[in-house]
């Protein structure tokens, strides 16, 4: 089983929509969790962190799924703005994120 | 804001050439690492640093080394560059520890020819 898995999509959903994203990790120890984004040949940029308890930042909502082993990603309300990759990243100790290969969002007008 | 620069944007090079790319960060980060990205196969680590001189593989390290003098710069080296290191490079940083985020570079895009 691989590490941190996600859909690779691409979801291609209309503007105003709501969006959500899971990915899954294999490490059941890994105590951070983290959400980049990252557009088209550009860095990853960190989004969000995850916490236990869920965190909410505008139209970005992040949860964290111990028994099950996910973290999600909603977005509300998308914009044409918002299309890009979604990297999920999970700590799997020793210093190492593991970042999963990424969904790919299209908002469409 | 968190600054991680990446000396170079692009970078074409031959095959067998030594190839060094610098990073350097101006946040005082304890922690720095080198990832590259490939279509169909996401980030991957290939060397990361928790100190000044220490070093630590990641999961692709074959190829590379790597060279942390001062706790700002972290250079990746590919001793004798191959076409299969082309690539997408990106350097990040990240507070101590191992529960921080990632701060990225802008990346370097490397072709070997």
């Amino acid at each position: 089983r691989k590490e941190v898995e996600q859909d690779p999509g691409p979801f291609n959903v209309p503007e105003g929509a709501t969006v959500a994203f899971n990915c899954t990790y294999s490490n059941s120890a890994s105590q951070s969790f983290f959400w980049y984004r990252q557009d088209c040949r550009k860095e990853p940029k960190l989004l969000m962190s995850v916490y236990s308890s869920g965190n909410e930042d505008g139209r970005f909502t992040a949860q964290l799924n111990r028994a099950s082993q996910y973290i999600s990603l909603l977005i509300r309300d998308s914009k044409l703005s918002d299309s890009a990759t979604y990297l999920c990243a999970v700590n799997g100790g020793s210093y190492q994120l593991t970042f999963g290969k990424g969904t790919k969002l299209s908002v469409i007008p | 804001d968190v600054k991680v620069t990446q000396s170079s944007r692009y970078l074409v090079k031959r095959t067998g050439e030594k190839v060094f790319l610098e990073c350097v960060q101006d946040m005082d980060h304890e922690n720095m690492f080198w990832y590259r990205q490939d279509p169909g196969l996401g980030l991957r680590l290939i060397y990361f640093s928790y100190d000044v001189k220490m070093k630590e593989k990641g999961d692709i390290p074959e190829g590379y080394s790597v060279s942390r003098e001062k706790k700002e710069r972290f250079s990746l080296i590919l001793e004798s560059a191959s076409t299969n290191q082309t690539s997408m490079y990106l350097c990040a940083s990240s507070l101590a520890g191992d529960n921080s985020p990632l701060h990225f570079g802008n990346g370097t895009r490397l072709t070997v020819t």
